[in-house]
């Protein structure tokens, strides 16, 4: 079966831009969430979304924002980048209940 | 707020090699704890998922086991590979929670 697909791999932009990441979970997970890792402070956690719905979100500034659509498929937006937003944004999806994640292989920013 | 341990953040060991890789958390109240596996510059690889109520878990030459009433995990790696090299990251979910903590994770070497 399909994996967790992320779009796009890589991307780069200025700062100040804004930037849109998008996230198609494996068929019949509803859960999707969102991940920041850099090697400074390792993999932190964005937000996660169930049924359209936002149901935990990590301690990131407002100018980090996501939404999930009816089909489960997830987007996370990010605002007048900074330098600091370069990262690799993973998403993970997971059947209700069952806990266990399957990460896509992310999408690499890079902010000049 | 949880927090994640892996010591070491490296190891190096000669191919064949049993080897144990170690985690640690400070709030007990889990739902499960999850290892997965990250190669350079690629997403992570779900390799055993433990639920609170469980003790261990294996999947071939990786065993996990969990107690958490000290806030402990392993992960033996037996008969190590060199294709065994990566990062490996220990992740716990909260009761209640539908985010991951994760550890910095411990970068292993098999070395040929």
């Amino acid at each position: 079966k399909a994996g967790v697909t992320q779009t796009p791999r890589y991307l780069i932009k200025t700062r100040g831009q804004q930037v849109t990441l998008s996230c198609s979970p494996i068929s019949g997970h509803r859960s999707v969430s969102w991940y920041q890792q850099t090697p400074g402070q390792g993999l932190q956690f964005l937000f996660e979304y169930f049924s359209e719905t936002q149901r935990n979100k990590g301690n990131f500034p407002g100018r980090f924002s996501g939404r999930q659509f009816s089909n489960s498929r997830s987007e996370m937006n990010v605002s007048t980048l900074e330098l600091g937003d370069s990262a690799l944004y993973l998403c993970a999806s997971s059947l209700v209940g069952a806990g266990d994640y399957t990460f896509g292989s992310g999408t690499r920013l890079t902010v000049v | 707020k949880q927090e994640v341990t892996q010591i070491p953040a490296a190891l190096s060991v000669p191919e064949g090699e049993n080897l144990v890789l170690n985690c640690s958390f400070t709030d007990s109240a889990i739902y499960n704890l999850q290892w997965f596996r990250q190669d350079p510059g690629k997403g992570l690889t779900s390799l055993l998922l433990i639920q609170s109520s469980q003790r261990e878990q294996t999947s071939g030459r990786l065993n996990a086991s969990l107690d958490k009433s000290s806030g402990r995990s392993t992960l033996y790696i037996a008969a190590s590979q060199p294709g065994d090299s990566a990062t490996y990251l220990c992740a716990v979910r909260r009761a209640g929670s539908y985010q991951l903590t994760f550890g910095k994770g411990t970068k292993l070497s098999v070395i040929p």
